[in-house]
């Protein structure tokens, strides 16, 4: 079964660049779910998007956007690029959108290194 | 601000055994609750969902129950093996997606 695809798996960028992160949402999914996972850390959830539109805001920076696009992906745009941003990103995707008692299905995540 | 607890942070369980992983959470408005299991660098794995409306959710060897009055929890795993050994998440859906920070357990053979 198709699951939830995400590119790059690794990416190193340095200080004050910027990154983008695509996320494939498991086909008929349409709702898509960003999550920021630190070494050690719980997953931090950074945002959400249902039928192409922001559904909910957690802690992403503003430094962060992100967008989903007519395909139902996704792709988390991050500028400015500080060393504290190294983390593993998480996108998961479910049908419906939250509430909807549906399963969260999550991608292998994207290794995000700042040096 | 909504929490969730997961207790114990680390179990280390000789195989065979069975246990009980705890998760407890403060939003009274929880829909679901959603236990995932997490290998080292690795995604995350959803085991099982269990709706605010239901008690129970079992598949093979786990079994997962929800008291939304009290605001728990708990994943039981039985006849624990090695290859159990992972990271056990518990992800409460309600007012806002929130994440424990997670049981790590180790099951020596």
């Amino acid at each position: 079964a198709a699951g939830v695809i995400q590119s790059p798996r690794h990416l190193i960028k340095e200080k004050r660049e910027t990154a983008t992160l695509k996320c494939y949402p498991i086909p008929r999914h349409d709702t898509v779910y960003w999550y920021q996972q630190g070494p050690g850390q719980d997953p931090q959830f950074l945002i959400s998007f249902y039928e192409k539109m922001q559904s909910d805001k957690g802690s992403i920076p503003d430094r962060f956007s992100a967008q989903q696009f007519s395909d139902y992906h996704s792709e988390l745009n991050m500028s400015s690029l500080e060393l504290g941003d190294s983390a593993l990103y998480f996108c998961a995707s479910s049908l419906g959108p939250r509430g909807a008692n549906e399963k969260l299905f999550f991608g292998s995540g994207t290794q995000l290194s700042v040096l | 601000k909504q929490e969730v607890t997961q207790i114990p942070a680390a179990l280390s369980v000789p195989e065979g055994e069975n246990l009980v992983l705890n998760c407890s959470f403060t939003d009274s408005a929880i829909y679901n609750l959603q236990w995932f299991r997490q290998d080292p660098g690795k995604g995350l794995t959803s085991l099982l969902l269990i709706q605010s409306s239901q008690r129970e959710q079992t598949s093979g060897r786990l079994n997962a129950s929800l008291d939304k009055s009290s605001g728990r929890s708990t994943l039981y795993i039985a006849a624990s093996q090695p290859g159990d050994s992972a990271t056990y998440l518990c992800l409460a859906a309600g007012t806002a997606l929130i994440f424990g920070k997670g049981t790590t357990l180790s099951v020596s053979s």
